[in-house]
């Protein structure tokens, strides 16, 4: 089973409405980290959440973290067409030397001009 | 300046061949990863490498075999292509593991037919 999930799988919104995504994940994390990735493309590192941070922003972005609920969200803020791709969220579970993020199952984001 | 590059971006090979994509970062970056991306989009590490030596081999066939000639360079060699081996491989970068924001490549689809 995925460390990560994400939900919804596909969203579709109007141009300027806001979107969100949830990711839920099993195990305790070191970080959790948004991706990403146009049709095509290699994925584009977003933003990079601390376990013991609760939320952070970026631009038009705002993340959170419930690590009692093992769960992070992404905020997109008044969505542009350019924003439509693929959202991941990747968690860092690194323990007795086995780094690696893993990666979730990704949220399809269509807007709509 | 491409901060991650993959060589070739497409690759189309007959089952049973042998192949090798060549990745390069010019972040000075010490760790270099090697991800597989299937047709669901689900991203998974196969490989990751610190200052040229081998961290991460997650249970990858060994018929993968990564090599790091020096800390800016991670190729990978297949022999004997299946089927399954058709995806995209990406390569990505990091300062300092998984504690940092990852720098990923363009990708190279595979097809093996």
């Amino acid at each position: 089973s995925q460390q990560g999930e994400e939900d919804p799988q596909a969203l579709s919104i109007q141009e300027g409405e806001n979107a969100t995504m949830n990711c839920s994940y099993k195990t305790s994390i070191n970080n959790l980290q948004w991706y990403r990735q146009n049709s095509g493309r290699g994925l584009v590192h977003l933003i990079l959440i601390r376990s013991n941070e609760r939320e952070k922003h970026s631009g038009r972005l705002r993340v959170t973290l419930d690590t009692s609920k093992k769960s992070s969200s992404l905020l997109i803020t008044a969505s542009r067409a350019a924003d439509t791709a693929s959202y991941f969220c990747a968690t860092d579970v690194s323990n007795f030397g086995n780094e690696k993020l893993t990666f979730g199952t990704g949220t399809r984001l269509t807007i709509i001009p | 300046d491409t901060a991650v590059s993959q060589t070739p971006k497409y690759l189309v090979t007959q089952m049973g061949n042998d192949k090798s994509i060549k990745c390069e970062q010019n972040l000075g970056h010490d760790t270099m990863y090697w991800y597989k991306q299937d047709s669901k989009k689900f991203l998974k590490i196969m490989f990751s490498y610190n200052n040229k030596e081998l961290i991460i081999n997650e249970t990858v066939p060994n018929r993968f075999s990564p090599k790091s000639p020096d800390k800016a360079h991670l190729n990978l060699h297949i022999n004997s292509l299946e089927l399954g081996d058709s995806a995209v491989y990406f390569c990505a970068s990091s300062q300092r593991g998984v504690a940092d924001e990852q720098f990923f490549g363009p990708g190279t689809r595979l097809t093996v037919l």
